[in-house]
């Protein structure tokens, strides 16, 4: 049962242009979204969160889109880095549930220089 | 800037027996997590602790698992008898209680 879903396990994109990382759920209940970023041998690092009230969160090269009605969120990375290179997990949760994250598979990013 | 810590970084343990698991949440934080990931699959919530008890725990923590806070610092997972597929990352997690959680490092643990 995947509620939160991240179809592309991997993104390859070169040094300065827009990553765009997808995520869809299924859960109408999640009213709050997070993305953490994962380096090998390190754990999630939180990145960037949206509320439900909201459709658009940004933070300097980091912007979170939420569509509710699709149940669809991404995050865009501009410019991306090769610094970025790593794992994107997408993660929902809500107050019903004691805001614990459910999380996608994750996706790939590399950014090539 | 504070963090989570966990030991050992790497467990290797065989079939059946116990082990233990250690996180030192970020001090001022008041919630506790332990999450797993096994290779290649998602991240899974196991269990969260608040004001010394568990708060909510998923299907996968089962009675062969517990959780305690042995004193003001330290945050344990015990297994009790090791199975072949409890072989995952472990990551412990804290938080103010505020959505977002801070993620240790992660113990990678092999049973073989």
């Amino acid at each position: 049962d995947q509620q939160v879903k991240q179809n592309s396990p991997s993104l390859s994109v070169q040094e300065g242009r827009i990553s765009i990382l997808n995520c869809d759920y299924t859960n109408s209940m999640f009213d709050y979204f997070l993305w953490y970023k994962k380096y090998p041998a390190e754990g999630p690092t939180f990145l960037i969160s949206i509320s439900s009230i909201k459709d658009k969160n940004e933070d300097g090269r980091f912007t979170v889109f939420l569509n509710k009605s699709a149940k669809h969120l991404s995050l865009h990375i501009v410019p991306s880095q090769p610094g970025d290179s790593a794992v994107y997990f997408c993660a929902a949760s809500s107050l019903g549930g004691s805001y614990i994250p459910t999380f996608g598979r994750g996706t790939s990013l590399i950014v090539h220089p | 800037e504070p963090e989570v810590t966990q030991t050992p970084s790497h467990q290797v343990t065989q079939m059946g027996q116990e082990v233990i698991l250690r996180c030192v949440p970020i001090s001022n934080h008041l919630y506790f997590y332990w999450y797993r990931q096994i290779l290649g699959q998602k991240v899974e919530f196991l269990v969260s602790f608040y004001n010394n008890e568990i708060s909510e725990k998923s299907e996968i923590f089962d009675d062969q698992f517990s959780v305690e806070r042995p004193d003001g610092s330290n945050f344990t997972l015990k297994i009790r008898s090791t199975k072949l597929e409890d072989s995952a990352m472990y990551f412990c997690a804290s938080s103010e209680g505020t959505p977002g959680q801070y993620f240790g490092p992660g113990t990678r643990l092999t049973v073989t």
